[in-house]
């Protein structure tokens, strides 16, 4: 069975920083792109980064590049995000996903507040 | 970047009932591959995101038959051939085609 599970969300002030870890099992995770999705309070989904299987591609969304970095080890079959200088606006429930999002994560709640 | 339009943002549906959600995006979205990277998932209330159908029409693993994809070019329809109890939630289409990926603002569905 396919699961993922994702940690290290939390309270942080504005301008802080967070690193997320989402934990995979039940399938071979050096095989698959992994995204991460986020959500805001009440609101719709946005996509905020990708990478391909070996590393080599990585792909963010306007609003997070040069704040955020996506990695993987593959060893440990878990995927990362690094969130730096953290905006109010990046408060979101985080979400790890598979491939073309085919499966998902419980997420993780972000809140940037002061 | 692509926008994906979805014109109805609130949906009562009665069961028992056909439903059916539209979906538009601001250009095609057939990849360089040949494939049409449009997916649409469903997110009941306090639960994580699920996707129901991948590439236009093809439904995941689990997917009850009555929910159906189609579509082409840059006009998508997921349709809900009786409406149940359980398809309560805010249903999202997706294009993965270009990057960034986008989805559409969500339409959420609940019973009359």
């Amino acid at each position: 069975e396919v699961q993922l599970v994702e940690s290290g969300g939390g309270l942080v002030q504005p301008g802080g920083s967070l690193r997320l870890s989402c934990a995979a099992s039940g399938f071979t995770f050096s095989s698959y792109w992994m995204s991460w999705v986020r959500q805001a309070p009440g609101k719709g989904l946005e996509w905020v980064a990708n990478i391909r299987q070996d590393g080599s591609q990585k792909y963010y969304v306007d609003s997070v590049k040069g704040r955020f970095t996506i990695s993987r080890d593959d060893a440990k079959n878990s995927l990362f995000l690094q969130m730096n200088s953290l905006r109010v606006e990046d408060t979101a429930v985080y979400y790890c996903a598979r491939d073309r999002l085919g499966y998902w994560g419980q997420g993780t709640l972000v809140t940037v507040s002061s | 970047d692509v926008v994906m339009t979805q014109s109805t943002l609130s949906l009562p549906v009665t069961l028992g009932q056909p439903a059916s959600i539209s979906c538009r995006s601001s250009q095609g979205l057939v990849h360089s591959d040949g494939n049409t990277y449009l997916h649409w998932f469903q997110q009941r209330p306090g639960q994580s995101p699920r996707r129901l159908i991948y590439k236009v029409s093809n439904r995941d693993s689990g997917v009850p038959d009555r929910f159906s994809g189609s579509g082409s070019g840059t006009d998508f329809t997921l349709k809900i051939s009786r409406a149940e109890a359980e398809d309560v939630g805010v249903y999202y289409c997706m294009q993965g085609t270009h990057w960034p990926f986008t989805f559409g603002p969500g339409t959420k569905v609940d019973i009359k």
